[in-house]
């Protein structure tokens, strides 16, 4: 079956610009996680949605940062005037119902901020 | 901070060596996880070992988990060159269970 897919897969965006990120959850996937990992790092927690809401964006770093999901299905995470230090991948993860569960991953999107 | 720890930070062996990483936490927890990343196949799901089990196994791998010590253990026997990746632990704090804690992994390197 088809795995969690996220586009694009390599962005590269001038200082300034506002870029948007995108995930396909696995299908009947409700649960649907945003992490950042900097080069050489471990994961960053962003925003954890169940169906459409976003019980949790606590990880969220600034302002500039925002995400929704729409039909409980696809999620796009906006990263407005993006700045050098968003530079990292984005990567995207669902599970079936998020209470305590493995995390299925998708590729990942590569920013890079000039 | 509630990030996990692995050691060692890297690991490079032989070819049909063993690797054995380690991770530490802070939090109750009720069940850890273990992950690999590489470049081939992104970020992939090991295995999982609840807070009241030991060891558990799959395949070439053997998870231990010491909640007294709040420390869990990955060792990958008869390496393979395959295994090259990064390796890390995540756990749900036993207070929030809708969100993973991550190390900042062990990066293995299995020569052949």
């Amino acid at each position: 079956g088809a795995g969690v897919s996220q586009s694009p897969s390599n962005k590269v965006t001038e200082k300034g610009k506002d870029v948007e990120l995108r995930c396909d959850p696995i299908s009947g996937h409700t649960a649907l996680y945003w992490y950042r990992q900097s080069l050489g790092q471990g994961l960053e927690f962003l925003i954890y949605f169940q169906g459409n809401s976003a019980p949790d964006k606590s990880g969220l770093p600034s302002d500039r940062f925002s995400a929704e999901r729409t039909g409980g299905s696809v999620s796009t995470l906006t990263i407005q005037r993006t700045q050098q230090e968003d530079s990292a991948v984005y990567l995207c993860a669902s599970s079936p119902a998020g209470v305590e569960e493995t995390q299925y991953f998708g590729p990942g999107t590569r920013l890079l901020v000039l | 901070s509630q990030q996990g720890e692995e050691d060692p930070q890297a690991l490079s062996i032989q070819e049909g060596e063993n690797a054995t990483m380690n991770c530490s936490y802070k939090t109750s927890i009720n069940n850890l996880q273990w992950y690999r990343q590489n470049s081939g196949r992104g970020l992939v799901h090991l295995i999982l070992i609840r807070s009241n089990e030991r060891e558990k196994h799959s395949g070439r791998l053997r998870v231990t988990l010491d909640t007294s010590k709040k420390s869990s253990s990955l060792l990958i026997t008869a390496s393979r060159a395959a295994d090259t990746a990064s390796y890390f632990c995540a756990y749900y704090n036993a207070g929030n269970n809708r969100k993973l804690i991550w190390g900042l992994g062990t990066s293995l390197a299995v020569n052949p």
